[in-house]
């Protein structure tokens, strides 16, 4: 079966930065997209951008352009999600989910990496 | 803020049927997924491409989708049904969108 397993939760200090990864396996990697998708504590969801595992092709939130960047590796089928200059209101869960191509759903979700941004 | 809007709860007695909506413009032109969330849990997809169920989600589970609102409906709603429910968009000019979320609580 489809399996993501996110790396653990991180405390970093204001401006650093975090790269979270979502090691897949039970399906063809470069056959999906991977979207990262976030969520503040007792908020709703909020989706950071997208990458093609097959040429690594991304596109990214608006919100999130200047800061993120988002990797594959395909010899191991894991993603990576690198946020920079990182700031208080980044405390969030952030989850990596396999995006469906071509009908825009995303069916199989991480376990969630808690992001605590704290001086 | 969110470009679809979500009635922040609804409310269902146990066996009755619940519907949220998911209003955004011209969503009906668009693929819409929803996605339920337990409290310390991931999401689960529960309805795709406006309409379909993925395998294991309950049959009563439906959804709709056109003009502008895309429905969720949950017949005979039970008591495991209460989570925080999504509601998602997708087209290949905006790319992917979320609802604010609704909170469906079953007394």
């Amino acid at each position: 079966q489809v399996q993501m397993v996110q790396s653990g939760a991180e405390v970093k200090k204001p401006g650093a930065s975090v790269k979270v990864s979502c090691k897949t396996s039970g399906y063809t990697f470069i056959t999906y997209g991977i979207s990262w998708v976030r969520q503040a504590p007792g908020q709703g969801l909020e989706w950071m951008g997208w990458i093609s595992a097959y040429n690594g092709n991304t596109n990214y939130a608006q919100k999130f352009q200047d800061r993120v960047t988002m990797t594959t590796d395909t010899s191991t089928g894991t993603a990576y999600m690198e946020l920079r200059s990182l700031r208080s209101d980044d405390t969030a869960v952030y989850y990596c989910a396999r995006a469906s191509g071509g009908v825009g759903t995303f069916d199989s979700w991480g376990q969630g990496t808690l992001v605590t941004v704290s001086s | 803020s969110s470009e679809l809007t979500q009635p922040p709860s609804v409310s269902v007695s146990p066996g009755q049927t619940a519907s949220i909506t998911c209003s955004g413009n011209k969503l009906g032109n668009k693929y819409t997924s929803w996605y339920q969330q337990k409290p310390g849990q991931s999401p689960v997809l529960v309805i795709y491409q406006d309409t379909k169920r993925p395998s294991g989600i309950p049959e009563r589970f439906s959804g709709s989708n056109s003009g502008d609102t895309a429905t969720l409906t949950i017949s005979g709603t039970q008591a495991m049904d209460e989570a925080d429910y999504y509601c998602q968009a997708w087209d290949t000019s905006t790319a992917w969108v979320f609802g604010g979320g609704t909170k469906l609580t079953v007394l």
